[in-house]
């Protein structure tokens, strides 16, 4: 089974909508990212959490929201979609201490 | 503004040559990661630099990071089809391994 998994892994919605994207991990690590994939843009760091009683704004937080509801669980959230919102999302986690980070299958999202 | 700049951003070699894709960053950092994308799939750590002058060897590719010139190298030796990927080079602007800062991508085809 894989380290760290992503749902849903596809979504299309539509303008207005809210969704959720989910993060587990099982490597027990206590940081975890949420990351945005756009073609010829790299990776920017939407949201990082050392613990569920810590949550930072990374590059790009605007339009989204997370939450960190145990060590494991880490939810990405889009108040109300927009187009420019679609992209793949990737979730990330590295041990307190350790170099790595270590990413989900990520999440491909389409905005109509 | 911070930049992380990667060239070039496509490359396209032949088997068995030797080539060099570059990454340029814009602010004081001592830590810098190299990953590796195939087509659809996650991100996988390559490597991990962590002071000026430091070099890292796995396989065909080699990286080396100087602090000094805010320049990271990954060297590809002999190159083989199976190194076809999209590298990313990340710096954690503030040392501290939360802040990630990718560059755009190299795509690299290895041609037969």
């Amino acid at each position: 089974d894989a380290d760290v998994t992503q749902t849903p892994r596809n979504r299309i919605t539509k303008t207005g909508k809210r969704i959720m994207l989910e993060c587990s991990q099982t490597k027990g690590h206590d940081r975890m990212y949420w990351y945005r994939q756009d073609p010829g843009l790299g990776l920017r760091l939407i949201y990082y959490s050392f613990d569920v009683k810590d949550i930072n704004k990374g590059e790009i937080s605007d339009g989204y929201s997370v939450s960190r509801q145990a060590q494991a669980k880490f939810s990405l959230s889009l108040e109300s979609a927009i187009p420019n919102q679609t992209a793949l999302y990737f979730c990330a986690t590295r041990a307190a201490g350790g170099q790595t980070q270590y990413f989900g299958p990520g999440t491909r999202l389409l905005v109509l | 503004e911070l930049k992380v700049e990667q060239n070039p951003l496509f490359l396209s070699m032949q088997e068995g040559k030797n080539y060099t894709i570059y990454c340029n960053y814009s602010t004081t950092s001592d830590r810098l990661y190299w990953y590796r994308q195939d087509p659809g799939k996650s991100l996988e750590s390559l490597f991990v630099l962590l002071s000026n002058g430091a070099v890292k060897q796995e396989g065909r590719l080699m990286a080396s990071l100087d602090t000094k010139a805010r320049l990271s190298t990954l060297h590809i030796t002999a190159a083989v089809h199976d190194l076809s990927a999209t590298y990313f080079c990340a710096v954690d602007i503030l040392n501290t391994g939360n802040q990630f800062y990718f560059g755009t991508g190299t795509s690299l085809t290895v041609i037969p």
